[in-house]
């Protein structure tokens, strides 16, 4: 059975502190993964990755996938208030359809 | 643009009524999608559509119909309301196929008493 799982499930930090999540997947015929940023309600679009060891990046946010470990990560430098927030992680199979994963709960204090 | 829009934002329905979620969408997208999303559970698709008069069966369609029949709307049904459809549905469209972006309206929170 297709899955993806997010890891770690819930996260507290400071501000100015450096995130790692973590996203691993089990997908037949994988096509991509996408992360989202959900705060208090429709899910926001960070990346895309199709293709292993190329690191997208915007602003403090960047994101590489390891096609051959399958897994992905979001890395979020400098943290601050406004990053806290859920981040889902993605995996489109070769069809039109998205599997989700929980989502890592980022909380960011002051 | 208005984006993807839902309506209602909240609604509250007893064991056996029934209701109809609308998503519009002004952006031309092909694709639409109904989501549910409960705790601990992450989103789950439901029903989605590739294009105007089709629809197609996600990960978690039973209880509920949706009918494509214009391109900007997407309606989700639910005929005979359970306490297990409490959930928040969401709505994305996206320009061909799930791979590309999906833009998401702001939910729909539902309780069924």
């Amino acid at each position: 059975e297709d899955k993806v799982v997010q890891s770690p499930l819930s996260l507290v930090v400071h501000e100015g502190d450096t995130v790692t999540l973590n996203c691993s997947y089990e997908v037949t015929n994988f096509r991509s993964l996408l992360w989202y940023k959900q705060e208090k309600k429709a899910p926001t679009f960070l990346f895309m990755l199709t293709s292993s060891g190329i690191e997208k990046k915007s602003g403090r946010l960047s994101s590489i996938l390891d096609k051959k470990e399958l897994f992905s990560i979001l890395n979020i430098t400098a943290t601050q208030t406004g990053d806290s927030a859920v981040y889902l992680c993605a995996v489109r199979r070769n069809t039109d359809k998205l599997i989700f994963g929980t989502g890592t709960r980022l909380q960011v204090f002051p | 643009n208005a984006g993807v829009t839902q309506t209602p934002k909240f609604r509250v329905l007893k064991t056996g009524q029934s209701m109809t979620l609308l998503c519009a969408q002004d952006m031309n997208h092909e694709y639409m999608y109904w989501y549910r999303q409960d705790p601990g559970m992450g989103l789950r698709l439901i029903h989605y559509s590739v294009g105007e008069g089709t629809t197609a069966k996600g990960e978690v369609p039973d209880g509920y119909n949706v009918s494509r029949l214009k391109k900007q709307n997407f309606l989700l049904g639910l005929e005979s309301a359970a306490p297990s459809q409490t959930s928040v549905y969401f709505c994305a469209s996206s320009v061909a196929g799930a791979g590309n972006e999906q833009f998401f309206g702001p939910g729909t929170r539902l309780t069924v008493l």
